[in-house]
């Protein structure tokens, strides 16, 4: 079946502790996405990514790090400079970019706790 | 600044009723408009598209409407059923390759 696949689905992490998530599509998309849901507020751009190699910073950048060495994959890592990382992460792919988007699909989401 | 606001913030109905959630935008140039659909701990789900010439859109139960000039959306929601308990986004797509603007979603209950 084409689709988004995210892993893993809740992770804990203790202060100070790098994390990666991990993020696979199938659908032959050239942009991902990486997204922050927190209880009550919208989703949040981390960074995206519109060919292989290339990304750029979102609204919320700071303490995160991307790459994107292949097409099907897109993960993100949580440093430890992230001051606030417990939150709801979703990741996303769509067949265009900017106003010829297109659907956004996403994955079933990762939720990271910091203990 | 590009904005999408939605209100309510959250909404409680009776199994059965209707409901119609707003969606206000100041987003330009303006390209389309989705409505998504969450449910807790899931990624949101396409509901709908609204392009700039269309005004109304049915998808089942589901039922968009655009006003491009009042940079208006609703999305009407019929004869509720219990599993249409989700949050519901608003996302706007702007023209040229700036990122989507997200709503903060609308938080709806259907209880029996």
């Amino acid at each position: 079946d084409g689709g988004i696949t995210q892993s893993p689905k809740y992770l804990f992490r203790k202060e100070g502790q790098n994390v990666t998530l991990s993020c696979e599509q199938n659908l032959n998309h050239d942009a991902m996405y990486w997204y922050r849901q927190d209880p009550g507020q919208g989703l949040r751009l981390i960074y995206y990514s519109q060919i292989v190699n290339d990304f750029q910073k979102g609204d919320i950048a700071e303490g995160y790090s991307v790459s994107r060495e292949k097409k099907e994959s897109f993960p993100l890592t949580v440093t430890s400079a992230q001051k606030n990382p417990t939150a709801f992460y979703l990741c996303a792919s769509s067949p265009g970019t900017g106003g010829n988007t297109g659907e956004l699909f996403f994955g079933e989401g990762s939720r990271l706790t910091v203990l | 600044k590009n904005q999408v606001e939605q209100s309510p913030q959250s909404l409680i109905i009776l199994e059965g009723k209707n409901c119609t959630l707003q969606c206000n935008y100041t987003v330009s140039p303006f390209s389309n408009l989705r409505w998504y659909k969450q449910d807790t701990g899931r990624g949101p789900v396409s509901l709908t598209i609204m392009t700039f010439s269309e005004n109304t859109k049915s998808n089942g139960r589901y039922t968009a409407t655009l006003d491009a000039d009042t940079k208006q959306s609703s999305l009407h929601i019929t004869a509720s059923q219990l599993s249409d308990s989700a949050s519901y986004i608003c996302v706007v797509s702007v023209a040229g390759n700036t990122p989507l603007v997200f709503g903060k979603g609308t938080r709806l209950s259907v209880i029996a």
